[in-house]
């Protein structure tokens, strides 16, 4: 069964630090994964994929993930936290010719604080 | 360009009633999902459409939900004699075909069952 894992419901950072949110799969077959956004009371924003090639991949608002195989992870991750980045993130994966579901995580509540 | 529409953003209904909520997809996207998400909480995969293709019902919690899509466009999920249990935000999201493409969310309906 596929299945993607976000294994801290919060994460609090001070603004100017990094972040980091962290998301790991478990799929059979290659994997495409996605990370989204959502603020209050809005849909999720596409924040940016992993389809193939380099395995560091520049996405919104400054943030960046990257792929690691080895330990199924896609972390996202930015250098210096903005207090306007609080709100829930949400990782996701698709499995290659599997096209009919995305497979989300349960979501990361990201606090900046001033 | 426009986005995912859906209406509409709120709805307060009483146990029982049935109630129609509609998802207008970016025009050219051949895939439309629709999502249950309870407050705060992730995303709960209902159904899956593609193109001409018979949809991905695998999601639906009971047989008083149901989704049609006309046209290859408009999608309507009805759900029948509302519980209260069914009081959640739906989510819409359409994308390209090709199981690369990230999907574009819509607002949301929040639903309400008294």
């Amino acid at each position: 069964a596929q299945s993607v894992a976000q294994p801290e419901d919060q994460v609090n950072v001070a603004e100017g630090n990094p972040l980091t949110v962290k998301c790991t799969y478990s799929v059979s077959g290659n994997p495409y994964l996605f990370w989204y956004v959502q603020y209050p009371n809005r849909g999720l924003q596409f924040l940016l994929k992993y389809i193939t090639g380099d395995n560091l991949v520049k996405g919104s608002y400054g943030f960046e993930a990257e792929f690691n195989k080895s330990q199924t992870s896609f972390h996202l991750k930015k250098p210096s936290a903005l207090v306007s980045d609080s709100a829930l993130y949400f990782c996701a994966v698709r499995v290659q010719y599997n096209f009919n579901k995305f497979y989300f995580g349960s979501g990361t509540k990201l606090n900046v604080k001033p | 360009g426009a986005g995912v529409s859906q209406s509409p953003s709120n709805k307060v209904t009483e146990k029982g009633k049935d109630v129609e909520l509609r998802c207008d997809p970016i025009s050219g996207h051949t895939a439309l999902y629709w999502y249950r998400q309870s407050l705060g909480q992730g995303l709960e995969f209902l159904i899956y459409f593609q193109g001409n293709s018979a949809p991905d019902k695998s999601g639906l919690p009971s047989d008083r939900f149901s989704a049609e899509r006309t046209g290859g466009s408009v999608s309507t999920l009805t759900i029948q004699r509302t519980q209260q249990e069914d009081s959640a935000v739906y989510l819409c999201a359409s994308s390209l075909s090709g199981s690369n493409n990230e999907q574009f969310f819509g607002p949301g309906t929040r639903l309400t069952v008294l």
